[in-house]
């Protein structure tokens, strides 16, 4: 079946624009997340999604971020008056259950976003 | 701060030899490892999945988990250099969800 799948793959835009990341989870997964990663480093939690609900929002970086899963299925990851350090790779995974010992995330290609 | 620590590398081992990668952690909370491998520029795909103290084997694949010392291992033998990519090693933490990712390793397989 299909996997985790994210539009754009790359997105470049100037300091102060606002930004949509899309993610489509795997079908029949009803946990979704997204995690930042930066040059070097491995990637970073942002934020998790149960169903409809953002179950923990707590690795998202300031105000500007925030996220949305008005159906349950495809989320929008959305940045406002982006920085130069929001660039970075922005990553979706999805899982079938969500919290649990043996519930495995798997993750899309990202999305590769540089704000000039 | 909860962490996962790993050796950045670069590990270069010969084509056919064991590839030893490690990681600890400090979440003792964790119950959940995973391994990723991460090519350049791709995202991270899952190797290994570990939950019980002990070994895991799948192919030349063995990934090693030792709750008591917080370490966690993967053993990659008959490396290929297809096998060259970044290992990232992640913690559920006692989230169970929220994975906590090390830096990674650079392994290079020489032919």
């Amino acid at each position: 079946g299909a996997g985790v799948s994210q539009t754009p793959s790359n997105k470049v835009t100037e300091k102060g624009k606002y930004v949509e990341l899309r993610c489509d989870p795997i079908s029949g997964h009803t946990a979704l997340y997204w995690y930042r990663q930066s040059l070097g480093q491995g990637p970073e939690f942002l934020i998790y999604f149960q169903g409809t609900g953002a179950a923990d929002d707590s690795g998202l970086p300031n105000d500007r971020f925030f996220a949305v899963r008005p159906e349950g299925s495809v989320s929008t990851l959305k940045i406002q008056r982006t920085e130069r350090g929001d660039s970075a790779v922005y990553l979706c995974a999805s899982s079938l259950t969500g919290p649990g010992v043996t519930d495995t995330q798997y993750f899309g290609p990202g999305t590769r976003l540089t704000v000039l | 701060q909860k962490e996962v620590e790993q050796n950045s590398g670069p590990l270069s081992v010969p084509e056919g030899a064991i590839a030893s990668l490690n990681c600890t952690y400090s979440d003792r909370g964790s119950q959940s490892f995973f391994w990723y491998r991460q090519y350049s520029g791709k995202s991270p795909e899952l190797i290994m999945s570990i939950y019980s103290n002990g070994d895991k084997e799948d192919g030349r694949f063995t990934a090693q988990l030792n709750k008591a010392s917080q370490y966690v291992s993967l053993l990659i033998r008959d490396s290929q250099p297809s096998d060259s990519a970044t290992y990232l090693c992640a913690g559920s933490g006692g989230s169970n969800y929220k994975l906590t990712f090390g830096k990674g390793t650079l392994l290079t397989v020489n032919p």
